[in-house]
């Protein structure tokens, strides 16, 4: 299968930790990428490769894999983490890129 | 600092050609080992891939939209750009561009992404 299946929603207590995952076969060969995408603006790039965090994402972000399970942890979650979470990583092929199905994250 | 921006019409008729150029500035298009990449989101709903291209003019498309899409680049221009033929209601969507970088180590990942720009398919 193609797909990258995520959980719709989660919430988080403010300054809790949350944890996002994304399941998928293809997860099991590549690596998935982590991307943030607040109401009405484009999406923005908050985890790539094993672990990691492009220039100005806060450290709380952090990635981690298992099988055919990526993960997306926010230690420590902040107001402003409060958006859409989106994965991606290659399909079955390897050529083509399929994105997750998204999560809403609330910060309570 | 790599900039993308979209440009095109926001307004396609039913059955017609969706077409949308990227201006990358800040950097060559024809530079290091990038994919210059289309994806869309319908209003409310999530991101999907459209395709790729590569500045050799080698191209990956999502098979679901494949028989429809074409992506070119013009190097000349700093620009690459998206044709989706025989639009319908179904592709009324926000069109991204955006780059995508590889590093052995770390896999395929997108860096930098346009602003969007919205299409809306209506008679």
């Amino acid at each position: 299968s193609s797909e990258l299946t995520q959980d719709p929603a989660v919430s988080v207590a403010l300054g809790q930790t949350v944890r996002i995952t994304c399941q998928g076969d293809s997860l099991r060969s590549y690596y998935a990428s982590w991307y943030q995408q607040k109401p009405g603006q484009a999406p923005v790039l908050v985890i790539y490769g094993k672990n990691n965090r492009p220039s100005g994402i806060p450290d709380r972000f952090s990635g981690s894999s298992s099988g055919n399970t990526a993960s997306l942890t926010i230690t420590g979650a902040q107001a402003e983490d409060e958006a859409d979470y989106y994965c991606n990583s290659r399909d079955s092929s390897g050529n083509h890129r399929v994105f997750g199905t998204g999560t809403k994250v609330t910060v309570l | 600092q790599v900039q993308l921006q979209e440009s095109g019409p926001g307004l396609v008729k039913p059955s017609q050609t969706l077409s949308l150029t990227c201006t990358v500035s800040g950097g060559s298009i024809s530079s290091g080992s990038y994919y210059w990449s289309w994806i869309r989101q319908p209003a409310g709903k999530g991101l999907e891939w459209i395709g790729r291209i590569y500045t050799s003019g080698s191209t990956n498309y999502n098979p679901s939209l494949k028989s429809r899409v074409t992506i070119s680049v013009d190097t000349s221009k700093n620009q690459f750009s998206l044709k989706l033929s025989s639009v319908t209601a179904a592709d009324t969507a926000v069109y991204y561009c955006a780059r995508e970088d590889y590093d052995i180590l770390t896999g395929y990942y997108f860096d930098y992404w346009g602003q969007g720009t919205l299409v809306t398919v209506s008679s």
